[in-house]
């Protein structure tokens, strides 16, 4: 089936301690990017990357990291969580890399509470 | 700034009703304009794009409408069914982004 799987989907810690959500593509897509989601505000995105070894700022970069080594791995790295961070993450991914055109296929979210 | 507006925050209405969600976007220049439907705890799945020239486009009992001379789009729900209670989100893209809007939550009650 053609997904994009995010993990962990739940995952509670602490200030400081460092923690990488995972996500990877089945689809050979081009485009991966992270969301975030928080209650009242529409999806920011974090970062994007439109192919292997290419990765770009999004709106809300900050105190966050990414990489792509391989084309369907994308993941999201948070080096020293802090509670501002706590948030549904989204990873999304399209074939296409022309972002107004692309139709974004979701994972299924990660919730993340920083304590 | 370029910015998508959604109303009404929270609609809730009888199964088998219709309604009507509304986006009003400030977005510059215009390249296309999306609809998702977001389950509670579930990532957004995309109902229809829409560009410049397009003004309806339907899928399913899922029709959107865009006025792109008023920025405004519409997307209307008939004969509402228990699944389609979720957020729906309007999306406008200028090109090299995605402006979300926050979405409107509609619970559907039997």
């Amino acid at each position: 089936e053609a997904q994009v799987t995010q993990n962990p989907r739940y995952l509670i810690t602490v200030t400081g301690k460092k923690l990488t959500v995972t996500c990877s593509q089945n689809m050979n897509h081009e485009y991966m990017s992270w969301y975030r989601q928080d209650p009242g505000l529409g999806l920011r995105q974090i970062y994007y990357s439109m192919n292997v070894e290419v990765t770009d700022k999004g709106d809300v970069p900050e105190g966050y990291k990414v990489s792509r080594k391989e084309k369907r791995n994308f993941p999201l790295i948070l080096e020293s969580p802090s509670p501002n961070q706590t948030s549904l993450y989204f990873c999304a991914s399209s074939l296409q890399t022309e972002v107004g055109a692309n139709v974004l296929t979701f994972g299924a979210g990660s919730r993340l509470t920083v304590l | 700034k370029n910015q998508v507006e959604q109303s009404p925050q929270s609609l809730i209405i009888l199964e088998g009703k219709n309604c009507t969600l509304q986006c009003n976007y400030t977005v510059s220049p215009f390249s296309n304009l999306r609809w998702y439907k977001q389950d509670t705890g579930r990532g957004p799945v995309s109902l229809t794009i829409m560009t410049f020239s397009e003004n309806t486009k339907s899928n399913g009992r899922y029709t959107a409408t865009l006025d792109a001379d008023t920025k405004q789009s519409s997307l209307h729900i008939t004969a509402s069914q228990l699944s389609d209670s979720a957020s729906y989100i309007c999306v406008v893209s200028p090109d090299y982004q995605l402006i979300w809007g926050a979405g409107t939550k509609l619970i559907i009650k039997p």
